[in-house]
C-alpha cells in the first residue's frame, strides 16, 4: 500500500529566504507525486506534479519540487519566500500499479514572517 | 463557473441521524473522491469512484457509503452518524488522463453531537 510522510508539522521561514517542505513516500510501483496548497477555509489547490522525466518540476507561484528516487523524496522548494506563501501544504502520491487511490500526507503549515 | 459544488457548507447533526453530503461536478471527470480532513491527520480517503457505476473503498470507509449513478454526482452518506465523524469533508474529481491532478470542492464542515 502506498503512504506519504511529511515529517514537519510546521516550517517557519523569513520572507526572502529559500524554503523547503519535506515529503517522503512509499509505493510498490512507479509513483505519481503531487503538491497541493490549502488556504484557510478553502479546498486544496494543485501546485505541481511529477509523473516522469526531469527530476526538477516547476509549478505555480514560483514553487518547484525535486524528485529523488533513491531517497523516495519529493521536497517542495521556493528560492525566495513571500508572506503570501503562508498556508497549509500537502504532498500526495498515487501508485501507477494500483487503482485510483491518491493518498495524502498529514500536511505542513508554512509560516513566512515579514 | 466550472468546478465542484458541495452541499451543505456546514451542518450540525445529532448522533444516530442519517446524513448525505452532496457533491456535483460539471467538468465531466470520470474519477471522483471523498476525503475527510482532521487536524494532524491530513486528508484521508474515504471512498472513490473511477467511473459512473463503480465505487471503491479508501483508507477509512467504515460508517460511510457512496453511490455513483451518473458522471456528475457523487453523494456521501453517513447512515448513523457518530461524534468521531465530526470533520471537514472534501469532494474531488480527477482531471483528464490517469495522471491528472485533483480538483477540490470547498468542503462541508460536519459536527456530530
Amino acid at each position: 500500500a502506498q503512504s506519504v510522510a511529511q515529517p514537519e508539522d510546521q516550517v517557519n521561514v523569513a520572507e526572502g529566504n529559500p524554503l523547503t517542505v519535506k515529503c517522503t513516500y512509499s509505493v510498490s510501483g512507479n509513483p505519481y507525486l503531487f503538491w497541493y496548497v490549502q488556504y484557510p477555509n478553502r479546498g486544496l489547490q494543485f501546485l505541481l506534479k511529477y509523473i516522469t522525466g526531469d527530476n526538477l518540476v516547476k509549478g505555480s507561484y514560483g514553487f518547484e519540487a525535486e524528485f529523488n528516487k533513491s531517497q523516495t523524496s519529493f521536497h517542495l522548494k521556493k528560492p525566495s519566500a513571500l508572506v503570501s506563501d503562508s498556508a497549509l501544504y500537502f504532498c500526495a502520491v498515487r501508485d501507477d500499479s494500483s487503482a485510483s487511490k491518491i493518498i495524502f500526507g498529514s500536511g505542513t503549515r508554512l509560516s513566512i514572517r515579514p | 463557473i466550472a468546478g465542484i459544488t458541495q452541499a451543505p457548507t456546514s451542518q450540525i447533526l445529532a448522533a444516530g441521524r442519517r446524513m448525505t453530503l452532496r457533491c456535483t461536478q460539471d467538468m465531466r471527470h470520470n474519477a471522483m473522491y471523498w476525503y475527510r480532513q482532521d487536524l494532524g491527520l491530513g486528508l484521508r480517503l474515504i471512498h472513490y469512484s473511477n467511473t459512473a457505476g463503480t465505487t471503491g473503498k479508501g483508507e477509512v470507509p467504515d460508517g460511510y457509503s457512496v453511490s455513483r449513478a451518473n458522471t456528475d454526482d457523487f453523494p456521501l452518506t453517513l447512515a448513523s452518524a457518530v461524534p468521531s465523524q465530526t470533520s471537514v469533508y472534501f469532494c474531488a474529481s480527477r482531471g483528464s488522463g490517469s495522471t491528472g491532478e485533483l480538483f477540490f470542492g470547498e468542503g462541508s464542515r460536519l459536527t456530530v453531537l
